[in-house]
């Protein structure tokens, strides 16, 4: 069973602080994803990252970086915490599909406040 | 274009019943169409998809129907049990892309 595990279920951080948010997944996925989640808002996609270093911008970049030194391991930072960046974080894996597209595998999420 | 319409945001409906998610799509290159199934505290998982070759797919309860003139799909839940209340997200994608865009979700609760 593929396991996706974010380092913290609820983390506090105040406005200006740089945030790190940690992902690990253990089923050698090529493919990582950083989400989040706001009500009414549904899933949006913050950055996508296809293999080690590299990454990719989603719908929602501005105020976040990310960082895929090792293939397990995917880090959302927040550079400068704002209030506006309070949300459910959701991290996800995948394998690449090719032609058929795989399933995302999610964690169960790290609920971020900025105070 | 790559936007994906997903009604109604929330739905209650009593033991026993049907629920219907409706969800809409624009871009019709889109070949892949996926729902997720979120409980609360837990991150989303997928549920059932298809692909538009077919217009419904059935996995026990759950059932997607797919209508590609119109752009539409949806997903019904026959007899819905209080264990199906949950968050609901439809998809779509490209068959070949690792990225899928949702829809916004909708907020299923069964009534006991």
């Amino acid at each position: 069973d593929v396991k996706v595990t974010q380092s913290s279920r609820y983390l506090v951080k105040r406005t200006g602080e740089k945030v790190f948010l940690e992902c690990v997944q253990d089923m050698d996925h090529e493919n990582m994803f950083w989400y989040r989640q706001d009500p009414g808002l549904g899933l949006r996609l913050i950055y996508f990252s296809y293999d080690v270093k590299m990454k990719e911008k989603g719908d929602i970049p501005e105020g976040y970086s990310v960082s895929r030194e090792k293939k397990e391991r995917f880090s959302l930072i927040l550079e400068s915490a704002s209030t506006n960046q309070t949300s459910m974080y959701l991290c996800a894996s995948s394998l690449t599909g090719g032609f058929s597209n795989q399933p995302q595998h999610f964690g169960d999420g790290t609920r971020l406040s900025i105070l | 274009q790559q936007q994906v319409k997903q009604s109604p945001q929330s739905l209650i409906v009593q033991k026993g019943g049907i629920s219907i998610i409706n969800c809409a799509y624009e871009n019709t290159a889109f070949d892949y169409f996926p729902w997720y199934q979120q409980f609360p505290g837990k991150g989303p998982a997928l549920l059932i998809a298809i692909r538009p070759d077919v217009s419904e797919k059935k996995e026990g309860r759950f059932t997607i129907s797919f209508n590609k003139s119109a752009k539409q799909f949806s997903l019904h839940i026959m007899d819905s049990q209080p264990g199906d209340s949950a968050t609901y997200f439809c998809a779509a994608t490209l068959d070949s892309d690792d990225k899928i865009i949702f829809g916004k979700g909708t907020r299923l609760h069964i009534l006991p």
